[in-house]
């Protein structure tokens, strides 16, 4: 069973709106979440995390929303550039030190 | 710096063959993750070692997958005998103290087994 649900396989948007990237998760352990971007034949990148004593987190363009009542998070990319086009992964871990659980991944294509 | 590095980047075997794959980790990071990652889903951790010791190990398959982290620096995560279904990308990453601490992803190894 997915701990962690990416249900959008990928996504395209123009350059210069904003990109939305859903993750769901269920089990309710968990409290520190992340995203990874992935390139073609590199391994994955830490973007940006938060942890659950937070609702929002903000670096640059990037900004992760966590609603912990729907368990639920999103990373918003604004304005997105062609530059972002990349599979992006999200994670999740809980307090007991147990392995990172990721979600399957979302490719997101940024048309110029 | 330096970032993770692993080696071979690909791999090609038949099918009841052994294969190897090497990760040098980040300096000074004491934690080691070996991952499994199938097409289209995300990374599965294998192993987990905190310095030599393997501190997670529950996920490995261990009838034909071994590791080892001899001095605490370098990895080995070898298949013997490989299988069709072993067909993945293999990354390594690493971070200084485990926990909620990022994680850095080498480029993996990707395996194709025939």
């Amino acid at each position: 069973d997915q701990q962690v649900k990416q249900n959008s396989p990928s996504l395209s948007v123009q350059e210069g709106r904003i990109s939305i990237l859903n993750c769901d998760y269920t089990n309710s352990m968990f409290d520190y979440f992340l995203w990874y971007k992935k390139y073609p034949a590199e391994g994955p990148t830490f973007l940006i995390s938060i942890s659950s004593i937070k609702d929002k987190n903000e670096d640059g363009r990037f900004t992760v929303f966590l609603n912990k009542s729907a368990k639920h998070l999103s990373l918003h990319i604004v304005p997105s550039q062609p530059g972002d086009s990349a599979v992006y992964f999200c994670a999740a871990s809980d307090p007991g030190n147990t392995p990172l659980v990721f979600g399957k991944g979302t490719r997101l294509s940024v048309i110029a | 710096e330096a970032g993770v590095v692993q080696s071979p980047r690909y791999k090609i075997i038949e099918k009841k063959q052994p294969v190897a794959f090497w990760c040098n980790p980040i300096s000074g990071h004491n934690t080691l993750y070996w991952y499994r990652q199938n097409l289209g889903q995300g990374p599965e951790l294998l192993i987990r070692y905190e310095n030599e010791e393997a501190v997670d190990d529950s996920q490995l398959p261990k009838d034909r997958f071994s590791a080892e982290r001899l001095k605490g620096v370098d990895s080995t995560l070898k298949i013997q005998p490989a299988e069709l279904g072993d067909s993945a990308v293999y990354l390594c990453a690493s971070n200084t103290r485990g926990g909620t601490d990022t994680q850095y992803f080498g480029p993996g190894t990707r395996l194709t087994v025939l």
